[in-house]
């Protein structure tokens, strides 16, 4: 069954960077985009960008170009999201899922906190 | 970009009523539109994709409809289950560029 498994909660200081793992399986890696999506305290849900593990392409809106870096490991079929230059209003719960033209699988979520 | 707009921010209602959801877009996406459902301490789920198509397992107490840029999610009779938080997301580009509307929560009258 296609599973997605991500890292533990993360606590980090303003102007910090956190990397969070999402690890698939149960399905073809190289076959499906990965989607970032989070959900900021109070907030509702924002995508973050977007990676084909095949070939690396990346996609992302605006407000976070820049700011987070999307990478692979199609050795542990893992992706990686980084977000630098963290503040106080990233603090929430970042979810990645499997994109099959839409987001069918979605892992459990990780709690990312910033705080001083 | 394209803006999701959702109505109404809540909608209030009890089990066994019928809940309309509305997602409007700033421009054309086509039937490239999805719906999602989302409880505190949980993952989204996938409910619709393609506007109307249901996604595996999914009850068939929920719809979809539209095309374009007016979007409709249609509970036909509420379950306990059901309340929770509801929102539409695009995909009119390629590759994937998925923005949210703001979401609907529909809550227990």
């Amino acid at each position: 069954q296609v599973q997605l498994g991500q890292s533990g909660a993360e606590v980090k200081k303003p102007g910090a960077s956190v990397k969070v793992s999402c690890k698939a399986s149960g399905y073809t890696f190289s076959s499906y985009g990965i989607s970032w999506v989070r959900q900021a305290r109070g907030q509702g849900l924002e995508w973050m960008g977007w990676i084909n593990p095949y070939n690396g392409n990346t996609r992302f809106p605006q407000k976070f170009q820049g700011r987070v870096t999307l990478t692979t490991d199609t050795s542990t079929s893992t992706v990686y999201m980084e977000l630098t230059s963290l503040r106080s209003d990233d603090t929430g719960v970042y979810y990645c899922a499997r994109e099959n033209d839409f987001a069918d699988y979605w892992g459990q979520g990780t709690l990312v906190t910033v705080s001083s | 970009e394209i803006v999701l707009t959702q109505s109404p921010a809540t909608l209030s209602l009890s089990p066994g009523e019928r809940a309309t959801l509305s997602c409007r877009a700033s421009q054309n996406v086509g039937s490239y539109l999805a719906w999602y459902q989302h409880k505190p301490g949980q993952a989204p789920r996938l409910l619709i994709y393609d506007a109307s198509s249901r996604a595996t397992g999914i009850p068939a107490r929920f719809s979809g409809s539209g095309s374009g840029t007016d979007f409709t999610l249609t509970i036909s009779s509420l379950e306990p289950e059901d309340f929770a938080v509801y929102y539409c997301q695009q995909r009119s580009n390629w590759p994937p560029v998925g923005t949210f509307g703001q979401g609907t929560k529909v809550e227990i009258k």
